[in-house]
């Protein structure tokens, strides 16, 4: 069974950039489709973008101009960056694995990563 | 892209049965086959429960089914179980390999 594992600072200050890192155990990162979801407090479920194994990414809109997603398959870890951090973008930060691009079936933890100076 | 469209809230008694509606647009719910749903309980990491509007992947209770009509994709759960008490979250693709989320509904089992 696939398990993905959330790593990163959970306080970062306004306008520096967030990077977290998702590890992939008990399967490989090959041949599926890798997300960034975040979730405010009490809010509901965002999309942040999503990397294909071979480097491929597509990206929210919303969030385009200050979103990159990386992966790494020698080590078999992907990577968010979401720079100028701002209060709103509080949230639990989920990784996950999609088969396709539609749907994901796997999830991590998450973790927690407060905005505050 | 605006969130699709669900219901806050629903709630059922056990044995019962509740429907969910999910509500997009022409440019994502209704134009592709490719509704999933998820299930969250408090502090939890989301549980895929439907994927492409009605398939249920190995190991999710066939209580659970899903279905799609136009634009509105529904999650019906049969048989309420306590443990079915969650948040749930329809998403869709919308076209340009974006993902679109609902804005999640709330089961009550009384």
């Amino acid at each position: 069974q696939v398990q993905l594992q959330e790593s990163g600072p959970g306080l970062v200050k306004p306008s520096e950039t967030l990077s977290l890192t998702c590890s992939v155990s008990g399967g490989s990162i090959s041949s599926y489709y890798w997300s960034w979801i975040r979730q405010p407090p009490g809010k509901g479920l965002e999309w942040i973008g999503y990397i294909f194994y071979s480097g491929s990414t597509n990206y929210n809109p919303s969030l385009k101009s200050r979103v990159s997603i990386s992966v790494d398959t020698s080590k078999n870890q992907f990577s968010l960056k979401l720079t100028s951090m701002i209060a709103a973008d509080t949230a639990v930060y989920y990784c996950a694995r999609g088969p396709t691009r539609n749907y994901l079936d796997n999830w991590g933890q998450g973790t927690l990563v407060t905005v505050s100076s | 892209q605006s969130a699709l469209t669900q219901p806050a809230s629903v709630s059922g008694s056990p044995g019962q049965s509740i429907t969910i509606s999910c509500t997009g647009t022409s440019s994502d719910a209704g134009t592709y086959n490719l509704v999933s749903w998820y299930q969250q309980h408090p502090g939890k990491a989301p549980k895929l429960m439907i994927y492409e509007d009605s398939k249920r992947p190995s190991g999710v209770s066939n209580r659970f089914s899903g279905s799609k009509s136009g634009n509105t994709a529904s999650l019906t759960v049969s048989g309420l179980q306590a443990e079915d008490e969650a948040d749930y979250y329809c998403c869709s693709y919308a076209g340009s390999s974006t993902l679109l989320f609902g804005g999640g509904t709330k089961l009550t089992v009384l």
